[in-house]
């Protein structure tokens, strides 16, 4: 069964920290699609990146960053210099293989950014 | 561009009643989602569509129903709510039907308490 793991439940910085989230996955499959999106405290859901299991290559978008290891199942969300606008739920999920075009979604890490 | 529009944005409803919760999207997708999200579990897929005519069980269809006559609506059905139906629920879509590739474009969602 594919799985989505987000071990921090919450994290709480202070502005122009960095902060790092976890997103473990589980999957039998060796095709398949990670996903983050974000959830700010306006409650709609917004789609940030896709990466496919074939392409490991690290992406970098302003202060984001994505690091994607298959050899640790992991896919872990880099944000620098975190501002306020940053607070908000993010989600990782899991999408093929097996499960087909159902998404399988973490729990969620919600951050707090302190200014 | 209005992408996808759900109604109500929030409603209080007794226990043992009905209602059934809207959702419109105007970008032609083929695919069409139904979650609910709930504290500490993420999004969970209740329903979904591959294409008009149409529907599947998600992750957690009990005591939910769904139709899509049509390419862009996709209605959500309680028969008769009970509290443990309270949450958020969100309408999504996907460009193509099976696309593991897609992100999801999300509704604005709907609050449901079940008293």
């Amino acid at each position: 069964a594919q799985k989505v793991t987000q071990a921090q439940t919450e994290i709480s910085v202070v502005e122009k920290e960095d902060v790092t989230l976890d997103c473990v996955y589980e999957t039998r499959d060796t095709t398949y699609y990670l996903f983050w999106y974000k959830q700010p405290p306006s409650g709609e859901l917004v789609f940030l990146i896709r990466r496919n299991s074939f392409d490991e290559q690290n992406e970098i978008s302003g202060r984001y960053s994505w690091n994607f290891q298959k050899s640790t199942s992991s896919f872990n969300f880099t944000i620098t210099a975190s501002q306020v606008v940053d607070s908000a739920v993010y989600f990782c999920a899991l999408q093929g293989g097996t499960g087909g075009f159902k998404t399988i979604f973490g729990a969620g890490t919600r951050l707090f950014v302190k200014a | 561009t209005a992408g996808i529009t759900q109604a109500p944005t929030s409603q209080i409803l007794a226990a043992g009643r009905s209602m059934t919760l809207r959702c419109t999207q105007d970008m032609r997708h083929n695919a069409m989602y139904w979650y609910r999200q709930d504290l500490g579990l993420g999004l969970r897929l209740i329903h979904y569509s591959n294409t008009a005519g149409t529907t599947g069980k998600g992750e957690v269809p009990d005591g939910y129903s769904v139709s899509r006559a049509n390419t862009d609506d996709f209605p959500l059905t309680l028969a008769s709510a009970v509290p443990s139906q309270t949450s958020v629920y969100f309408c999504a879509s996907t460009p193509t039907s099976g696309g593991a590739t897609d992100e999801q474009f999300f509704g604005p969602g709907t609050r449901l308490t079940v008293l």
